[in-house]
């Protein structure tokens, strides 16, 4: 199966800062890379498909690039709502498997 | 609105079966292919299995192939796992996910899962 490999697994940052998380696939995927939101008790949300497509309704501050193996989920200025867990996902080739996720926590 | 409705979840002893069912409704439930994801604290989200619109296409991850079965009633718009032969390892959230597809000039770019449902737990434990 392909492996996702996400970095960090946490990090503290404050409001208004810029955040970045770098995901890796095992082997090349394209742009079959999808990011997501989660929060506690909730379900994930879709942010970005397609390794840089904005979903519907996800706000512009979020963005994502990359292709091949490595890519970046980029959020510009850190709201309050933003503190959450964020996976990345292959969908190249099934099954379509996650990241291990990376919490994002108020510094 | 697209909603997905998660059901039958709980507590079963190992060896046990249990069945999932997943309605859904806002959306044309029949033309979209239909996805359950798990997660645990300890392995995160896991992809589990997945089936074609109509029903005739079907994938499952490893660690549940030969145990699970998935399935579709699109008159009922209702997405279903059956588990069977439950393990400990199977306790965790079941998420039922919707499909979509993105297409650039006829060429498709990306699969993802635009919609989840609220999830249901299941407890493997004596």
């Amino acid at each position: 199966d392909m492996q996702m490999t996400q970095s960090p697994s946490s990090l503290s940052a404050s409001v208004g800062d810029r955040v970045t998380i770098t995901c890796r696939a095992s082997q090349s995927i394209s742009t079959f890379l999808n990011w997501y939101q989660q929060k506690p008790g909730k379900a994930p949300k879709l942010l970005i498909y397609a390794a840089s497509s904005l979903q519907s309704g996800v706000p512009s501050r979020f963005s994502g690039s990359g292709s091949g193996t490595d890519f970046t989920l980029t959020i510009s200025t850190l709201h309050p709502e933003d503190f959450a867990t964020y996976y990345c996902q292959q969908s190249n080739s099934p099954p379509h498997t996650f990241g291990g996720g990376t919490k994002v926590e108020i510094k | 609105e697209v909603q997905l409705l998660e059901s039958g979840g709980g507590l079963v002893q190992p060896g046990g079966s249990l069945r999932l069912s997943c309605a859904a409704s806002g959306f044309t439930f029949s033309g979209y292919t239909m996805t359950w994801v798990r997660q645990t604290p300890r392995k995160g989200l896991e992809w589990v299995s997945a089936i074609g619109s109509s029903g005739d296409s079907t994938f499952y991850a490893d660690s549940v192939k030969g145990r699970f079965t998935i399935s579709r009633d699109n008159s009922k718009n209702t997405l279903y796992l059956q588990m069977n032969s439950l393990r400990a390892e199977d306790t965790a959230v079941y998420f039922c996910a919707r499909d979509d597809v993105a297409v650039v000039r006829g060429i498709r770019v990306g699969y993802y899962f635009d919609s989840w449902g609220q999830g249901t737990l299941v407890t493997v434990s004596s």
